[in-house]
């Protein structure tokens, strides 16, 4: 089955710095790589995605890129700011994304420093 | 306003004692799913449901129980709680996969911290 590492388990950057997250899946089979952010005392929300048709996408200081390849895909984060700091989870499906399982890492804590 | 909801949102008990979590989304997804966050080993998924009547088992479903009745709900059962079972839970639902290419968006609840003494 499908198993998901992710590095490192806590982060500290100075405000304005880049922050990267890496992620390692097993599964070749896998078509999609969602990033969830979890703040204080809420659920996980999708902050970005990428398919297996890509090797990066981007939404304004945050980006995705994918080497299958390799089998791992990562967050990067620029210009970083106090409200990033949270829990990251990045997740790939089960079986390619057939019964829409999601396996989830173990999570990065974000920590921007003002 | 698009959202999962779940109650209670803290709940203490003691061993033994049956308790229900409710969850409810007003998207009208079919597919909905239970996990447990804790410390150090991320979002495990307890149970998931495919669509009404439709449930099978995650990765850690000793000891929970769920049921798919309706559509929108997807209650979350410890009929005999003991103390291993302290967690954040939390409630998701997503579109089926497949209507957009594979696998889809998983809308999370607000979770619920569970004690069990």
């Amino acid at each position: 089955g499908e198993n998901v590492e992710q590095h490192p388990s806590t982060l500290s950057v100075q405000e304005g710095d880049s922050a990267v997250i890496k992620c390692t899946y097993s599964d070749s089979a896998s078509n999609y790589f969602p990033w969830y952010k979890q703040e204080l005392g809420k659920g996980p929300q999708l902050i970005i995605d990428i398919r297996s048709n890509v090797g990066e996408k981007k939404d304004q200081r945050i980006a995705v890129t994918l080497n299958k390849t390799a089998k791992h895909f990562s967050l990067h984060i620029t210009e970083t700011q106090p409200e990033d700091s949270a829990v990251y989870f990045c997740a790939a499906p089960v079986r390619g994304g057939a019964t829409n399982k999601l396996i989830f890492g173990t999570g990065t804590l974000l920590a921007v420093q003002p | 306003e698009a959202q999962v909801t779940q109650n209670p949102r803290y709940l203490i008990t003691v061993t033994g004692k049956k308790l229900t979590v409710t969850c409810s989304q007003n998207m009208n997804h079919e597919y909905m799913s239970w996990y447990r966050q804790d410390p150090g080993l991320g979002l495990r998924q307890i149970y998931y449901s495919m669509n009404v009547e439709v449930t099978d088992k995650g990765d850690v479903p000793e000891g929970y129980k769920v049921s798919r009745k309706e559509k929108r709900n997807f209650p979350l059962i410890l009929e005999s709680p003991s103390p291993n079972q302290t967690s954040l839970y939390f409630c998701a639902s997503s579109s089926l996969p497949g209507t957009s290419g594979g696998a889809d968006t998983q809308y999370f609840g607000p979770g619920t911290r569970l004690t069990v003494l």
